[in-house]
């Protein structure tokens, strides 16, 4: 149980262009969802905390204008990197937390890797 | 500021070697202590969890840690590792009042050699 995954795992878009990734709770319900940003050999920072109906929250120094996040129903947030630039080139992971466990633990999509060229 | 430092980046060791990740934290107020591992092409999954109680805490396939306050750590062990420990490993944080927020460290690659 307590599944998450992420579509697509890799993307390679122009730069210039907007590409949107998905992140979906598969066998549970998650009001809120986390987006991070891995770059090599660096930790996973949090960029934005997104709760279902609501605009999400987003860490100092993350830009909301550039990165839109959108989460809609229970199983699925989006984050759409806006006119990306090569500097945008990382690794993103999502992760969920079960509304009914009660608990602050998070599950961990598999990431996707976005190259800007 | 809250930081959390993995000094070794990576840790090659002989299949039935012990090991241990390190992992230092700073933190000014209480903060509860996750190690979780990432395999290949896969998500960070869950290993092992100090949230309060027994300092010392396991994890279902032979991992340990142990929570050192006064040495602001949280180091990983097993006394024998196998192939299939091959994988990223990464310690995270957080404090009490924002359980919202992960600190993570920046990540141990344990490399397990036949």
């Amino acid at each position: 149980g307590a599944v998450v995954s992420q579509h697509p795992s890799r993307v390679i878009c122009k730069s210039g262009t907007s590409v949107k990734i998905e992140c979906r709770s598969l066998d549970f319900q998650a009001t809120t969802m986390f987006w991070y940003r891995q770059f090599p050999k660096k930790s996973l920072m949090l960029m934005a905390t997104s709760n279902e109906g609501s605009k999400a929250t987003y860490e100092q120094g993350v830009e909301k204008d550039k990165f839109l996040i959108n989460h809609a129903s229970l199983t699925l947030s989006t984050l759409t990197v806006t006119s990306a630039h090569p500097e945008d080139s990382s690794f993103y992971i999502c992760s969920a937390r079960d509304a009914a466990s009660g608990t602050y633990e998070q599950y961990f999509g598999p990431g996707t890797r976005l190259t800007v060229t | 500021a809250q930081s959390v430092t993995q000094l070794d980046s990576q840790v090659p060791v002989f299949e039935e070697a012990p090991v241990e990740l390190r992992c230092n934290y700073s933190s000014s107020v209480s903060v509860y202590l996750f190690w979780y591992v990432q395999y290949p092409n896969q998500g960070l999954q869950l290993l092992l969890k100090y949230l309060s109680g027994s300092t010392l805490v396991e994890s279902i396939n032979g991992f340990e840690a142990e929570f050192n306050k006064s040495q602001t750590s949280f180091h990983l062990r097993k006394p024998s590792v196998h192939i299939s420990d091959t994988a990223e490993y990464f310690c995270a944080v957080i404090r009490e009042g924002n359980f919202n927020k992960f600190y993570f460290g920046s990540g141990t690659k344990l490399n397990v050699k036949p």
